[in-house]
């Protein structure tokens, strides 16, 4: 009875390569988003969607793109893999205050 | 855009005493504080929440207050255990939700509580 569900847990691939990691949250919330969270446990927001809507893309490469079919999805594909795109990328949802994490993914980019 | 500050880094405690964990916030529209909790290896979990019309808010060993005029928060947790070691990290919002809402996070504390 997972509220915020993401796969896959662990990610491990080359350089260079087109990954995607999907969301789905079963709480009808009509915000979602991406953060990453770095070696140093540092929580930066990536993407906020509202209502399968685009609201906050906080500079992020180009080779991120999130895609939202509905508003209880938000996968994140990310192309043309680099080292520094190692991390953890926890997705959440909220309906108005309080956000719901996913068990987060972990990528490591060899 | 918001900005959290949030001290100190670390905060190594022994058990049964408290811990406080300060955060200072940038937005004057700000008016929700959330604060989580990360256990190593797991997502972050809300423990408490505070909104910028509530001066303090407590639940058990933990409270919450909030200087809206000074534009600082701050964790209290009293008489620590061992289960209290983790990440903590304070949050700051703008708006009611929806495509106002945006959670900055200060950079976290590893709280330890030695036995």
């Amino acid at each position: 009875d997972t509220a915020v569900s993401q796969t896959p847990k662990y990610l491990v691939t080359q350089m260079g390569n087109d990954k995607s990691i999907k969301c789905e949250q079963n709480l009808g919330h009509d915000t979602m988003y991406w953060y990453k969270q770095d070696s140093k446990k540092f929580l930066k927001i990536m993407f906020s969607y509202n209502n399968k809507e685009l609201i906050i893309n906080e500079t992020v490469p180009n080779r991120f793109s999130p895609k939202s079919p509905d508003k209880a999805h938000l996968n994140l594909h990310i192309n043309s893999l680099e080292l520094g795109d190692s991390a953890v990328y926890f997705c959440a949802s909220s309906q108005s205050t309080e956000a719901f994490f996913g068990q987060g993914t972990r990528l490591t980019v060899v | 855009g918001e900005n959290v500050e949030q001290h100190p880094s670390t905060l190594s405690v022994q058990e049964g005493d408290s811990a406080v964990i300060k955060c200072t916030y940038s937005d004057s529209a700000s008016n929700y504080f959330p604060w989580y909790k990360q256990e190593l290896g797991k997502r972050p979990q809300l423990i408490i929440d505070i909104r910028s019309n509530v001066g303090e808010k407590k639940d058990q060993r933990i409270a919450v207050t909030l200087n809206k005029t000074a534009k600082h928060f701050s964790l209290h947790i009293t008489e620590t255990q061992p289960e209290d070691s983790a990440v903590y990290f304070c949050a700051a919002s703008t708006g009611s939700g929806g495509s106002n809402y945006k959670l900055t996070f200060g950079k976290g504390t590893l709280l330890t509580v030695n036995p």
